[in-house]
């Protein structure tokens, strides 16, 4: 069965730096990888998707990469502030791969910006 | 346009009572979900559904989880009778079409003590 592995349960990072957050599955690669950001008590919001024949996606301090050779997604926030900590959840996006759509979700990793 | 509402919010009850949850998904979302949270875990996928058709239920405990969608919208979750491991966060999802790159809104969920 695919599995995810988000490397860092936790990542603390000082305010102004760049945060990378790492996701990598196992088996066959998705159709499109989806990430999330997690709220303590809140469900997750949708943040960006980005399809396995791209490269790179980008949304305002946010860039996400996706190496199917590899394996693996990084998520990066640039210039970080305090306001982005929160734990933030990598998804498979399972579609065409045998399944129906499925979103197939890792731990996460909580991250922790300080002033 | 208003989110994916669930109900109740929290909910305790003794191990072996039985329990029910509620999702009304966003309206004209095709595809509810439903997932299982237990803490510090990612969220894990029990069901989903495409309109009232179930796609997938490979990981719901089908001796005590069942779970409908009637007429397409408003879906119900019980679990009779409940284990301490239940406690858990208890989140509804739903997209346009279900996947194929299309992102999932959740509820805030329903957090379950079994105690």
């Amino acid at each position: 069965s695919q599995k995810i592995e988000q490397n860092s349960e936790a990542l603390n990072i000082q305010e102004g730096k760049t945060a990378t957050l790492t996701c990598n599955y196992t088996n066959y690669s998705p159709a499109y990888l989806q990430w999330y950001r997690q709220d303590p008590g809140r469900g997750p919001v949708f943040l960006l998707l980005i399809r396995e024949n791209e490269k790179e996606k980008r949304k305002e301090r946010l860039k996400v990469t996706f190496d199917t050779t590899l394996k693996q997604s990084l998520f990066h926030i640039t210039a970080s502030q305090p306001a982005d900590s929160a734990t933030y959840l990598c998804a498979l996006d399972m579609s065409g791969r045998g399944s129906q759509g499925n979103l197939i979700f890792g731990k996460g990793t909580k991250l922790s910006v300080k002033p | 346009e208003a989110g994916v509402a669930q109900s109740p919010r929290y909910k305790i009850i003794e191990k072996r009572q039985s329990v029910a949850f509620w999702c009304n998904p966003i309206s004209g979302h095709a595809t509810l979900y439903w997932y299982q949270q237990i803490l510090g875990q990612g969220p894990k996928l029990l069901i989903q559904f495409q309109n009232n058709g179930v796609v997938d239920d490979s990981q719901l405990p089908k001796d005590r989880f069942s779970a409908e969608r009637l007429k397409g919208v408003d879906s119900t979750l019980k679990i009779q009778p409940a284990k301490l491991e239940d406690s858990a966060v208890y989140l509804c999802a739903s997209s346009i079409t279900g996947g194929a790159g299309t992102e999932a809104f959740f509820g805030q969920g329903t957090r379950l003590t079994v105690v």
